[in-house]
Protein backbone atom coordinates (compact mmCIF):
# COMPACT_ATOMS: atom_id res chain seq x y z
CA UNK A 1 0.00 0.00 0.00
CA UNK A 2 1.52 3.63 -0.66
CA UNK A 3 1.76 6.25 2.14
CA UNK A 4 2.74 9.74 2.63
CA UNK A 5 4.66 11.24 5.40
CA UNK A 6 4.97 14.82 6.10
CA UNK A 7 7.84 15.44 8.45
CA UNK A 8 6.83 18.59 10.29
CA UNK A 9 3.24 19.56 11.36
CA UNK A 10 3.77 23.57 11.40
CA UNK A 11 7.26 24.78 10.00
CA UNK A 12 7.83 28.59 10.23
CA UNK A 13 10.67 30.77 8.59
CA UNK A 14 11.46 34.25 8.35
CA UNK A 15 10.71 36.46 5.20
CA UNK A 16 13.81 35.85 2.52
CA UNK A 17 14.73 32.63 4.08
CA UNK A 18 14.71 29.04 2.85
CA UNK A 19 11.94 27.12 2.67
CA UNK A 20 11.82 23.23 2.85
CA UNK A 21 9.10 21.04 3.41
CA UNK A 22 9.29 17.47 3.55
CA UNK A 23 8.03 14.93 1.75
CA UNK A 24 8.74 10.84 2.24
CA UNK A 25 6.46 8.07 0.14
CA UNK A 26 6.04 4.74 0.76
CA UNK A 27 5.46 2.65 -2.99
CA UNK A 28 6.81 -0.53 -4.14
CA UNK A 29 6.72 0.68 -7.59
CA UNK A 30 7.54 4.39 -8.88
CA UNK A 31 4.62 6.70 -7.90
CA UNK A 32 3.50 9.98 -9.39
CA UNK A 33 4.06 12.50 -6.52
CA UNK A 34 1.65 15.78 -5.97
CA UNK A 35 2.50 19.04 -4.13
CA UNK A 36 -0.39 20.86 -3.31
CA UNK A 37 -1.12 23.94 -1.74
CA UNK A 38 -4.10 25.27 0.41
CA UNK A 39 -5.35 28.40 1.47
CA UNK A 40 -7.40 28.68 5.29
CA UNK A 41 -11.49 27.67 3.76
CA UNK A 42 -10.62 27.16 -0.04
CA UNK A 43 -9.92 24.27 -2.17
CA UNK A 44 -6.64 22.91 -2.85
CA UNK A 45 -4.38 23.86 -5.67
CA UNK A 46 -1.83 21.91 -7.80
CA UNK A 47 1.75 23.49 -7.36
CA UNK A 48 3.95 20.98 -8.87
CA UNK A 49 4.27 17.67 -10.21
CA UNK A 50 6.41 14.67 -10.89
CA UNK A 51 5.28 12.00 -13.55
CA UNK A 52 8.02 11.02 -15.87
CA UNK A 53 11.54 12.50 -16.83
CA UNK A 54 13.88 15.00 -15.20
CA UNK A 55 13.53 14.68 -11.77
CA UNK A 56 14.05 18.52 -10.65
CA UNK A 57 10.60 20.05 -10.73
CA UNK A 58 9.49 23.23 -11.01
CA UNK A 59 5.68 24.75 -10.08
CA UNK A 60 4.00 27.78 -9.56
CA UNK A 61 4.87 31.19 -7.13
CA UNK A 62 8.73 30.07 -7.28
CA UNK A 63 7.99 26.21 -5.62
CA UNK A 64 10.72 23.41 -6.85
CA UNK A 65 10.64 20.19 -5.53
CA UNK A 66 13.08 17.03 -6.85
CA UNK A 67 12.15 13.70 -6.64
CA UNK A 68 14.99 11.10 -5.16
CA UNK A 69 14.00 7.36 -5.68
CA UNK A 70 17.02 6.20 -3.56
CA UNK A 71 15.48 8.37 -0.54
CA UNK A 72 12.05 7.43 -1.12
CA UNK A 73 11.69 11.87 -0.99
CA UNK A 74 9.95 14.49 -2.94
CA UNK A 75 10.95 17.80 -0.78
CA UNK A 76 9.18 21.14 -1.55
CA UNK A 77 11.55 24.06 -1.80
CA UNK A 78 11.65 27.45 -2.47
CA UNK A 79 15.03 29.85 -2.05
CA UNK A 80 13.33 32.78 -0.80
CA UNK A 81 9.94 32.92 1.43
CA UNK A 82 7.47 35.65 1.12
CA UNK A 83 4.14 36.18 3.50
CA UNK A 84 1.92 34.80 0.86
CA UNK A 85 3.55 31.55 0.83
CA UNK A 86 2.10 31.33 4.24
CA UNK A 87 -0.70 28.46 3.65
CA UNK A 88 -1.29 24.80 4.53
CA UNK A 89 0.69 22.31 1.94
CA UNK A 90 -0.07 18.71 0.94
CA UNK A 91 1.96 15.97 -0.52
CA UNK A 92 0.16 12.91 -2.26
CA UNK A 93 0.96 10.01 -4.19
CA UNK A 94 -0.50 8.12 -7.10
CA UNK A 95 0.92 4.64 -8.39
CA UNK A 96 1.36 4.68 -12.13
CA UNK A 97 -0.24 1.20 -12.68
CA UNK A 98 -3.50 1.35 -11.76
CA UNK A 99 -6.24 3.83 -11.62
CA UNK A 100 -6.23 4.54 -7.80
CA UNK A 101 -7.11 8.04 -6.05
CA UNK A 102 -4.91 10.08 -4.82
CA UNK A 103 -2.97 9.43 -0.96
CA UNK A 104 -2.35 12.45 0.92
CA UNK A 105 -0.21 13.18 3.84
CA UNK A 106 -1.43 15.07 6.60
CA UNK A 107 -0.46 18.67 5.19
CA UNK A 108 2.25 21.14 6.93
CA UNK A 109 1.32 24.52 8.09
CA UNK A 110 4.09 27.11 7.21
CA UNK A 111 4.25 30.15 8.63
CA UNK A 112 6.37 33.36 7.33
CA UNK A 113 7.69 35.95 10.03
CA UNK A 114 8.41 38.95 9.11
CA UNK B 1 -14.53 29.13 -17.15
CA UNK B 2 -14.40 25.51 -16.45
CA UNK B 3 -14.27 24.36 -12.51
CA UNK B 4 -15.71 22.82 -10.18
CA UNK B 5 -18.77 24.46 -8.08
CA UNK B 6 -18.98 23.03 -4.08
CA UNK B 7 -22.60 24.19 -3.03
CA UNK B 8 -23.66 25.20 0.32
CA UNK B 9 -20.15 26.77 1.43
CA UNK B 10 -21.01 26.91 4.75
CA UNK B 11 -24.15 24.79 6.45
CA UNK B 12 -25.65 24.20 9.65
CA UNK B 13 -27.68 21.26 10.63
CA UNK B 14 -29.30 19.75 14.09
CA UNK B 15 -28.02 16.34 15.02
CA UNK B 16 -29.86 12.94 13.58
CA UNK B 17 -30.97 15.35 10.49
CA UNK B 18 -29.39 13.98 6.89
CA UNK B 19 -27.41 16.89 4.53
CA UNK B 20 -27.02 16.62 0.87
CA UNK B 21 -23.61 18.47 -0.46
CA UNK B 22 -24.07 19.57 -3.77
CA UNK B 23 -20.89 19.35 -5.88
CA UNK B 24 -20.67 19.86 -9.88
CA UNK B 25 -18.08 20.23 -12.42
CA UNK B 26 -18.02 20.92 -16.20
CA UNK B 27 -14.65 19.91 -16.86
CA UNK B 28 -15.62 16.82 -18.80
CA UNK B 29 -13.81 14.68 -16.21
CA UNK B 30 -14.97 10.90 -15.71
CA UNK B 31 -13.56 10.90 -12.02
CA UNK B 32 -15.07 12.46 -8.89
CA UNK B 33 -13.71 12.47 -5.57
CA UNK B 34 -15.05 13.49 -1.70
CA UNK B 35 -12.41 13.84 0.96
CA UNK B 36 -13.46 15.29 4.18
CA UNK B 37 -10.58 17.37 6.01
CA UNK B 38 -10.02 17.44 9.27
CA UNK B 39 -7.35 19.51 11.29
CA UNK B 40 -4.21 17.95 11.56
CA UNK B 41 -5.83 14.55 9.95
CA UNK B 42 -4.79 15.72 5.89
CA UNK B 43 -7.74 14.31 3.28
CA UNK B 44 -9.36 11.19 3.70
CA UNK B 45 -11.01 9.69 1.11
CA UNK B 46 -15.07 9.40 1.70
CA UNK B 47 -15.92 8.17 -1.70
CA UNK B 48 -15.12 8.40 -5.53
CA UNK B 49 -16.46 7.92 -9.09
CA UNK B 50 -14.93 7.01 -11.74
CA UNK B 51 -18.02 6.31 -14.60
CA UNK B 52 -21.58 7.30 -14.25
CA UNK B 53 -23.53 4.86 -12.43
CA UNK B 54 -20.43 3.17 -10.71
CA UNK B 55 -18.72 4.60 -7.21
CA UNK B 56 -15.92 2.81 -5.00
CA UNK B 57 -15.91 3.54 -0.70
CA UNK B 58 -12.79 5.00 0.37
CA UNK B 59 -11.63 5.17 3.15
CA UNK B 60 -14.30 6.52 5.60
CA UNK B 61 -17.61 6.06 4.02
CA UNK B 62 -19.16 5.14 6.97
CA UNK B 63 -22.29 7.40 7.51
CA UNK B 64 -22.16 8.76 3.97
CA UNK B 65 -23.85 8.28 0.44
CA UNK B 66 -23.22 9.10 -3.14
CA UNK B 67 -24.55 8.73 -6.48
CA UNK B 68 -23.33 9.62 -9.83
CA UNK B 69 -26.00 9.34 -12.26
CA UNK B 70 -24.69 12.52 -14.35
CA UNK B 71 -21.29 12.80 -15.45
CA UNK B 72 -21.37 16.68 -14.22
CA UNK B 73 -22.99 15.64 -10.88
CA UNK B 74 -21.81 13.78 -7.30
CA UNK B 75 -23.44 14.48 -4.29
CA UNK B 76 -22.97 13.56 -1.02
CA UNK B 77 -25.14 12.84 1.62
CA UNK B 78 -23.98 12.83 5.23
CA UNK B 79 -26.58 10.72 6.85
CA UNK B 80 -27.59 10.66 10.70
CA UNK B 81 -25.20 7.75 11.39
CA UNK B 82 -21.82 9.98 10.57
CA UNK B 83 -21.00 10.21 14.39
CA UNK B 84 -19.09 13.52 13.86
CA UNK B 85 -19.47 15.16 10.74
CA UNK B 86 -18.41 18.41 11.50
CA UNK B 87 -15.77 18.66 9.37
CA UNK B 88 -14.46 20.26 5.96
CA UNK B 89 -15.78 18.58 2.86
CA UNK B 90 -13.79 19.04 -0.17
CA UNK B 91 -15.07 17.69 -3.71
CA UNK B 92 -12.32 17.29 -6.58
CA UNK B 93 -12.38 15.55 -10.24
CA UNK B 94 -9.74 13.71 -12.20
CA UNK B 95 -9.62 13.19 -16.30
CA UNK B 96 -9.85 9.46 -15.37
CA UNK B 97 -8.01 6.52 -16.49
CA UNK B 98 -4.92 6.33 -18.52
CA UNK B 99 -3.84 9.71 -16.74
CA UNK B 100 -1.46 11.09 -13.61
CA UNK B 101 -4.86 11.45 -11.13
CA UNK B 102 -3.80 14.69 -11.09
CA UNK B 103 -7.05 16.40 -9.21
CA UNK B 104 -8.82 19.56 -9.50
CA UNK B 105 -10.78 20.71 -6.29
CA UNK B 106 -13.75 22.56 -5.55
CA UNK B 107 -13.80 25.51 -2.69
CA UNK B 108 -15.29 23.35 -0.01
CA UNK B 109 -18.34 22.81 1.81
CA UNK B 110 -17.68 23.53 5.86
CA UNK B 111 -20.55 21.47 7.61
CA UNK B 112 -21.29 22.31 11.37
CA UNK B 113 -23.46 20.00 13.05
CA UNK B 114 -25.08 21.97 16.16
Amino acid sequence: AQSVTQLGSHVSVSEGALVLLRCNYSSSVPPYLFWYVQYPNQGLQLLLKYTTGATLVKGINGFEAEFKKSETSFHLTKPSAHMSDAAEYFCAVRLVSGNTPLVFGKGTRLSVIA
Amino acid sequence: DGGITQSPKYLFRKEGQNVTLSCEQNLNHDAMYWYRQDPGQGLRLIYYSQIVNDFQKGDIAEGYSVSREKKESFPLTVTSAQKNPTAFYLCASSIGQANTGELFFGEGSRLTVL
